[in-house]
């Protein structure tokens, strides 16, 4: 089945410090879904992207949608301490019914 | 603007019990998802319920099941439960099955078996 590959797993920065994750599947996506999820509280959509080659930004995120539809990018600039928390890539399967989610990237960023 | 609300937050049970989960969708919102999170995972799929019906499902054994109710709440029952079983169940909403546009997701339930 589909799968979502998630690098790093976990990453250990500055405050004021960028960073950058990506997600890969062996299969194609149509649809690249960027949530993240704060402790004890469920995943919230940050960005969605609908189209290969895309480039998408919500405030300090950036997140693209790769050209080959088999990976995306997720970037932060200028990393805040409540950025702290895991980041997830998603993807509804084929028919868009169902939605696929990587294993995260855990953020920890030190003031 | 309720967004999903689930119940309970926290549960404990022991091996071979049963437990039932409830959430109650988002305003507008017509299709429930239910996700099992490990520690230190992503969500996995469990099923969908639209119109009262399950759509779609996951790599899920039989002992897990659901429900939708006319107001679109659902609920998640699990059978014969397992050490294994243990983790966030969460819920998400959405509009007419479809996820392209991203879910909303409740704070989920923390199942613990013993």
């Amino acid at each position: 089945g589909q799968q979502l590959n998630q690098s790093p797993q976990s990453m250990f920065i500055q405050e004021g410090e960028d960073v950058s994750m990506n997600c890969t599947s062996s299969s194609i996506f149509n649809t690249w879904l960027w949530y993240k999820q704060d402790p004890g509280e469920g995943p919230v959509l940050l960005i969605a992207l609908y189209k290969a080659g895309e480039l998408t930004s919500n405030g300090r995120l950036t997140a693209q949608f790769g050209i080959t539809r088999k990976d995306s990018f997720l970037n932060i600039s200028a990393s805040i301490p409540s950025d702290v928390g895991i980041y997830f890539c998603a993807g509804p399967n084929t028919g868009g019914f169902k939605t696929i989610f990587g294993a995260g990237t855990r953020l920890f960023v030190k003031a | 603007d309720a967004g999903v609300t689930q119940s309970p937050t926290h549960l404990i049970k022991t091996r071979g019990q049963q437990v039932t989960l409830r959430c109650s969708p988002k305003s507008g919102h017509d299709t429930v998802s239910w996700y099992q999170q490990a520690l230190g995972q992503g969500p996995q799929f469990i099923f969908q319920y639209y119109e009262e019906e399950e759509r779609q499902r996951g790599n899920f054994p039989d002992r897990f099941s659901g429900h939708q109710f006319p107001n679109y709440s659902s609920e998640l029952n699990v059978n014969a439960l397992l050490l294994g079983d243990s983790a966030l169940y969460l819920c998400a909403s959405s509009f007419r099955r479809q996820s392209l546009h991203g879910y909303t997701f409740g704070s989920g339930t923390r199942l613990t078996v013993v």
